[in-house]
């Protein structure tokens, strides 16, 4: 069965530092990797998505990720936290097609991140 | 272009009884997915739709069910609510072919007392 693991669960950085968010996952082969965000009271707006190809990967407002098949990671980075990137962050894993479980995302616990003036 | 809608925003019920919660995908979307996030978890698979019929379950028991329109609109009915069904339950639209890139919802934030 497919996992995620994100072991921060909470992160604090001040604005305009670096911030690596962590995500660990547990699949057989070559999944579909998430992030998505969500503000408070909010739904969850996609990040970026790996499917294969170009193990870095560019997202929506600055962030990128890094698939590590060796290390079964897809850490989410940026290089200057924003005020308003303060809220909840999900790294999600889900089967390619043709898989049984093909269309189900599994989620991680979520990372908070503050981010300090 | 309307992305995923949900209603409603916000409901309070009582033990045992049943509720129905309602979902329209985005535009040009086909397949319906429902999550269960109970407070300070991700977000878990309940069942997604497409053509009306229920295509994956996840892990939930049978007291939940769904339905799907054929404008592709979709309905998560729980019955005999318990006070661990307090959530927010979150919808996310796809199309076929392409299942797991799947768009979401604001949620609706059930309360059982």
């Amino acid at each position: 069965a497919q996992s995620v693991t994100q072991p921060d669960i909470h992160i604090t950085v001040s604005e305009g530092a670096s911030l690596e968010l962590r995500c660990n996952y547990s699949y057989g082969a070559t999944p579909y990797l998430f992030w998505y965000v969500q503000s408070p009271g909010q739904g969850l707006q996609l990040l970026l998505k790996y499917f294969s190809g170009d193990t870095l990967v560019q997202g929506i407002k600055g962030f990128e990720a890094e698939f590590k098949r060796s290390q079964s990671s897809f850490n989410l980075r940026k290089p200057s936290v924003h005020w308003s990137d303060a809220a909840e962050y999900f790294c999600a894993v889900a089967t390619p097609p043709g898989g049984t479980s093909y269309g189900k995302l599994t989620f991680g616990q979520g990372t908070i991140l503050t981010v300090h003036p | 272009d309307a992305g995923v809608t949900q209603s409603p925003t916000h409901l309070i019920k009582t033990r045992g009884q049943q509720v129905t919660l309602r979902c329209s995908p985005k535009s040009g979307h086909d397949t319906v997915s429902w999550y269960q996030q109970a407070l300070g978890q991700g977000p878990q698979f309940i069942f997604q739709y497409y053509e009306e019929e229920e295509r994956q379950r996840g892990n939930f028991p049978d007291r939940f069910s769904g339905h799907q329109f054929p404008n592709y609109s979709s309905e998560l009915n729980v019955n005999a609510l318990l006070l661990g069904d307090s959530a927010l339950y979150l919808c996310a639209s796809s199309f076929a072919g392409a299942y797991n890139e799947q768009f979401f919802g604001p949620g609706t934030r059930l309360t059982v007392l």
